[in-house]
């Protein structure tokens, strides 16, 4: 059974530092998201990442994969209060390809306070 | 266009009843899935609908847990007997691909308090 381990779990931090998150599996991916859940409503989807090595970003918030699709991390430059929420990361295992169900990381509680 | 809602957005209910919880996926989404959320946890998946039928329901808990889905609309999870272990957050997402990668498109989940 695939495990998505996040870490840190807990993260407090002031308006202007930054921070990396980081998403760790025991297998190998096959693709990689990304979500922010904000308390009360259900995850919105960041970024999806495919490819070993693949580096994307959104705004201050870089995505990267590992060249062997086994972690991935996600930093954050300058945080702002807006950021404060859940992160988690989601990955569809191989052999779900029929199902397309995700298998989510433990999450990563991020309070940026001003 | 509208997003994916359910209801009731709470739910109280004392140990041994049975609830229902609903979920109406975004219009023309084919696809529609259940996941649980523990306080401050990640996300278990549940079951998957394609259609109304369900090729995956590996993640439901117990036999008290049931879902079923009509068409491609509305689907409702069931849970009888309810016990304090059931106390969650359930998510419903749907989406309108399937094959890697998509996006699923999540609701703001029904909180269930078994008390």
């Amino acid at each position: 059974t695939q495990l998505l381990e996040q870490s840190p779990q807990f993260l407090s931090i002031q308006e202007g530092e930054n921070l990396t998150v980081y998403c760790n599996s025991s297998s190998v991916f096959s693709s990689l998201q990304w979500y922010r859940q904000e308390p009360g409503e259900g995850p919105v989807l960041l970024v999806t990442v495919v490819t070993g090595g693949e580096v994307k970003k959104l705004k201050r918030l870089t995505f990267q994969f590992g060249d062997a699709r086994k972690d991935s991390s996600l930093h954050i430059t300058a945080a702002q209060p807006g950021d404060t929420g859940l992160y988690l990361c989601a990955e569809a295992p191989y052999e779900s390809y029929n199902t397309d169900k995700l298998i989510f990381g433990t999450g990563t509680r991020l309070q940026v306070f001003p | 266009g509208a997003g994916v809602s359910q209801s009731p957005s709470n739910k109280v209910t004392e140990k041994g009843k049975d609830v229902e919880l609903r979920c109406d996926p975004i219009s023309g989404h084919t696809a529609l899935y259940w996941y649980r959320q523990r306080l401050g946890q990640g996300l278990e998946f549940l079951i998957y609908f394609q259609g109304n039928s369900a090729p995956d329901k590996s993640g439901l808990p117990s036999d008290r847990f049931s879902a079923e889905r009509t068409g491609e609309s509305v689907s409702t999870l069931t849970i009888q007997r309810t016990q304090q272990e059931d106390s969650a957050v359930y998510l419903c997402a749907s989406s309108s691909v399937t094959g890697l990668p998509y996006e699923q498109y999540f609701g703001p989940g029904t909180r269930l308090t078994v008390t």
